[in-house]
C-alpha cells in the first residue's frame, strides 16, 4: 500500500538554526500538507500546497516557514532560524484530491529545537 | 467556542464496552468530517469519513447532526487495540484547512 514518508525522523538543533524536514508523498497525489503538533496538544495546520504553489497557509507560517517541491518527488519544509517554541512532531500529508477529502500522513518528523 | 471541541478524556472502559464520543464544531458552513485515530506519538490515521445519514464500519458508527453541528462516534465491543486517541476533524471550504479537535483519550482495559 502506498505511503507517505518523511525523513528524518528526529533532529535535534540549535536555537537559530535552519532545519529542512523532507517528506516523499504519495505518487499520484496532487495535495501536500504539513502540519505541526506540540506535544499534548492538537494537530495544526501550517500549509498546503497545490500546482506548485500554496494554495492556504496558517498564522503560524510565518516568513521564517518556507516550503518547496524541488522536484517530482519531494516536498520539503524548511525553518528558517528555528526557535524554542518550534520544537514539535511535523507531520506532512497528502490527498489525490482537494483539502476536504481524505489526507494520508507521514510517520512525522520529530524536532527539538535546544 | 472552540472551533472543534471534544468530549474531554480519557475514557476508561473494560474490553468489551460500548463507548459513545461526541464533538461539536462552531463553522455552520463545514462540509466534510472526520475521525482519524492517533496512537502515542504517531501520525493520525483516517478511521471513517462521517456522511450525512450516518454510517457504519463494523463496530464503528458516525453520526452528522448538521442542525447542531454535531459529530458521534460509537464504538462497539471494543478491544484493547481500540486504546488511541480519538481526533474528530472538520473541512469548511471557506477556510480551506482541516479544523482539529485536542482528541478524547480511550483506554481499553483487559
Amino acid at each position: 500500500e502506498p505511503e507517505v514518508t518523511q525523513t528524518p525522523s528526529h533532529q535535534v538543533t540549535q536555537m537559530g538554526q535552519e532545519v529542512i524536514l523532507r517528506c516523499v508523498p504519495i505518487s499520484n497525489h496532487l495535495y501536500f500538507y504539513w502540519y505541526r503538533q506540540i506535544l499534548g496538544q492538537k494537530v495544526e495546520f501550517l500549509v498546503s500546497f497545490y500546482n506548485n504553489e500554496i494554495s492556504e497557509k496558517s498564522e503560524i507560517f510565518d516568513d521564517q516557514f518556507s516550503v518547496e517541491r524541488p522536484d517530482g518527488s519531494n516536498f520539503t519544509l524548511k525553518i528558517r532560524s528555528t526557535k524554542l517554541e518550534d520544537s514539535a512532531m511535523y507531520f506532512c500529508a497528502s490527498s489525490d484530491q482537494g483539502v476536504g477529502e481524505t489526507q494520508y500522513f507521514g510517520p512525522g518528523t520529530r524536532l527539538l529545537v535546544l | 467556542r472552540k472551533e472543534v471541541e471534544q468530549d474531554p478524556g480519557p475514557f476508561n472502559v473494560p474490553e468489551g464496552a460500548t463507548v459513545a464520543f461526541n464533538c461539536t464544531y462552531s463553522n455552520s458552513a463545514s462540509q466534510s468530517f472526520f475521525w482519524y485515530r492517533q496512537d502515542c506519538r504517531k501520525e493520525p490515521k483516517l478511521l471513517m469519513s462521517v456522511y450525512s445519514s450516518g454510517n457504519e464500519d463494523g463496530r464503528f458508527t458516525a453520526q452528522l447532526n448538521r442542525a447542531s453541528q454535531y459529530i458521534s462516534l460509537l464504538i462497539r465491543d471494543s478491544k484493547l487495540s481500540d486504546s488511541a486517541t480519538y481526533l474528530c476533524v472538520v473541512y469548511a471550504g471557506n477556510n480551506r484547512k482541516l479544523i482539529w479537535g485536542l482528541g478524547t483519550s480511550l483506554a481499553v482495559n483487559p
